[in-house]
This record gives structure tokens, sequence and C-alpha cells, in this order.
């Protein structure tokens, strides 16, 4: 089945500086990659997704990017905020479905 | 329009004890799904329901049982739960199966079996 790496798995980085995740992937067939933020204690949200026609998205602070040939994917957040404290986690379905492998996570932790 | 809810939000059950998690979804959605979540393992899927009248096993279905009882409704169920099955579960839909659909989660549902 998809297996999905994600790391690191503990990032902290100072308020305003950028933070970089990176998952790999290893369905070739996978078109579909989201990224989900879970606050503590609450639901994973999605954030932004990014589909296999096109290498990069951005929605303000947030990016992701995509490198179909290395079959990885990574999330950029750039001036980052004591807000984006959370785990995040990226996902890819197997094939064409939606049954999303997810990464382990990672917790980021943003210190004022 | 509430979204995904999921019933109840904590249990503590003992060993060997029943339990039923009830999942309701007021969009419409024709896939629903049910995963946990344990520390450092991310989310995995444990059933999914495809449409209405179907559904099949996810990534670790073992000693969990699931109903699509309707479009609204999922639920998962425990017949003989076991300390390794205690973690945050939760249920979620999306519009189709296809990918590229946002799947919804609900806000969980913590179980701890002792």
């Amino acid at each position: 089945g998809e297996n999905v790496e994600q790391h690191p798995s503990t990032l902290s980085v100072q308020e305003g500086d950028s933070a970089v995740i990176k998952c790999t992937y290893s369905d070739s067939a996978s078109n579909y990659f989201p990224w989900y933020k879970q606050e503590l204690g609450k639901r994973p949200q999605l954030i932004i997704d990014i589909r296999s026609n096109v290498g990069e998205k951005k929605d303000q602070r947030i990016a992701v990017t995509l490198n179909k040939t290395a079959k990885h994917f990574s999330l950029h957040i750039t001036e980052t905020q004591p807000e984006d404290s959370a785990v995040y986690f990226c996902a890819a379905p197997k094939a064409a479905g939606n049954k999303l492998t997810f990464g382990g996570g990672t917790r980021v932790l943003v210190k004022p | 329009n509430a979204g995904v809810t999921q019933t109840p939000k904590f249990q503590v059950l003992k060993t060997g004890q029943s339990m039923t998690l009830q999942c309701a979804q007021d969009m419409n959605h024709n896939s629903m799904y049910w995963y946990r979540q344990d520390p450092g393992m991310g989310l995995r899927l444990i059933y999914y329901s495809a449409s209405e009248g179907t559904t099949d096993k996810g990534e670790v279905p073992n000693g969990y049982n699931v109903s699509r009882l309707n479009k609204r409704e999922f639920s998962l169920r425990l017949e003989s739960a076991a300390p390794s099955q205690t973690s945050v579960y939760f249920c979620a839909s999306s519009e189709a199966f296809m990918g590229g659909n946002t799947i919804y989660f609900g806000e969980g549902s913590w179980l701890t079996v002792v």
C-alpha cells in the first residue's frame, strides 16, 4: 500500500521565521496531496492541497510544492505566528481513491 | 449546519466490553470514514463507506465492525474491547470517494480501555 513518510517529527521556530515540512510517498499513481492542521484537542482541518498537475500552490502565508519525479511534497509556512503552533499532517491517496494515508505528523512550535 | 457529529466524546471501557461509536453528517456527503489516531502514528483508516450501502476495510480493521445505517450515519462497533484499542477515534466524510474531495472530520471520541 501507500507509504507516506513525514519529516521532521517536531519543529521549533522563532516567530517570524519560516517552517518547512517534507513528505515522501510511494505510490506513483497518487494524484492529490492535502495538508491538515490539528490544534491541541481539536479535529484535523484541511489547510491546503495540491493536485499532481501543478508544481506549487500558495494561499497567503502557506504554500505547498510537489515534485512528482522524486515523489515528495512540502509545506512551507512563512512569517510564522504563535497561532501556527499545531500538528501538521500530510496525506496521499492510494491511486485514484480517497483512502488517504497520513504521515506521522509534525509538531510545530512557534516561539514568541 | 453541524458538519460531522460523533458521540460519545469520552468513554472508558473495561476489557471485553462492547460499545458503538455513532457518527452523523449533515452535508449530504456520499462517503464516510472512521480513523483512529495514536501518538506518533498519524491517522489510520479503520473502515470506510464509499457510498451508501457499501463498506470496506481500511488499514487497521481488526477488532471493529461498521454499519452505514443510511446516507447520514456511519457507526463503528467494538465487539470486545482491548487495551490496544485505546485511542482517539475520528469519523469523517467527503462529498465523493474520488481523490481530491476534501475530507471533513468530526471532533473525535476519546476511548480508554482498561
